[in-house]
């Protein structure tokens, strides 16, 4: 079935550094590609999306890239601020006709500062 | 504010109870989707609604079943409850064709004790 794999936190950096959180996906057609984020204590927010390959997908200075050839959507940011702490979680709908969404397990990041 | 709401946002009961969650969807929303988070299961989907039909359906429980109404607010009903069943449970709705862009209610965290 499909699956989502993440890099494995917890993420510790200090302000303004910057930060790539990997994830990787497989699936059988083509799915969308989402990050989602939750802060302490909250529900999940999608922070970007993708649906095509090569899109790209950008808010409030994160950025991810749908590769196909690669099977990954990772995510960046140049400059992490004390208020990304999160958790990430890297996601897939899947296609099989719900479009349900497949998780990664989710990154911790704190950002220090 | 995703425009879903959830409630309650805690519930404690004991082992073999039974519960139900509520959840409203954003304003137009055909599409509801339940999700569990647990610390060793991560995010996983448990069943997804459109218009008051079951569309698919997750790992869920035999003792869990979930509901739409015609006012397309859905209820997640736990039964004979067991401790491993304590966590986050987090309503999505999404309308339809928008890429799968699920928004998130806060959750409601339940804990069996």
């Amino acid at each position: 079935g499909n699956s989502v794999t993440q890099m494995e936190g917890p993420v510790t950096l200090s302000e303004e550094a910057f930060l790539t959180i990997n994830c990787t996906y497989t699936a059988t057609g083509y799915p969308s590609l989402f990050w989602y984020v939750q802060y302490p204590g909250e529900g999940l927010q999608l922070l970007l999306k993708a649906t095509k390959a090569d899109d790209k997908g950008s808010n409030k200075g994160f950025e991810a890239t749908y590769r196909k050839e690669t099977t990954s959507f990772h995510l960046e940011k140049g400059s992490v601020q004390v208020s990304d702490s999160a958790v990430y979680f890297c996601a897939l709908s899947d296609q099989g006709g719900s479009e349900k969404l497949v998780f990664g397990k989710g990154t911790k990041l704190t950002v220090n500062p | 504010d995703s425009g879903v709401t959830q409630t309650p946002k805690h519930l404690i009961t004991a082992t073999g109870q039974r519960v139900t969650l509520r959840c409203s969807p954003r304003s137009g929303d055909l599409s509801v989707y339940w999700y569990q988070q647990s610390l060793d299961q991560g995010l996983q989907f448990l069943i997804h609604y459109y218009n008051g039909e079951e569309r698919a359906k997750g790992n869920i429980l035999e003792r869990f079943s979930a509901q739409q109404f015609p006012d397309l607010h859905s209820e997640l009903n736990l039964s004979s409850l067991e401790l491993g069943d304590s966590a986050l449970y987090f309503c999505a709705s999404s309308a339809q064709g928008v890429a799968n862009e699920q928004f998130f209610g806060p959750g409601t965290r339940l804990t069996v004790l």
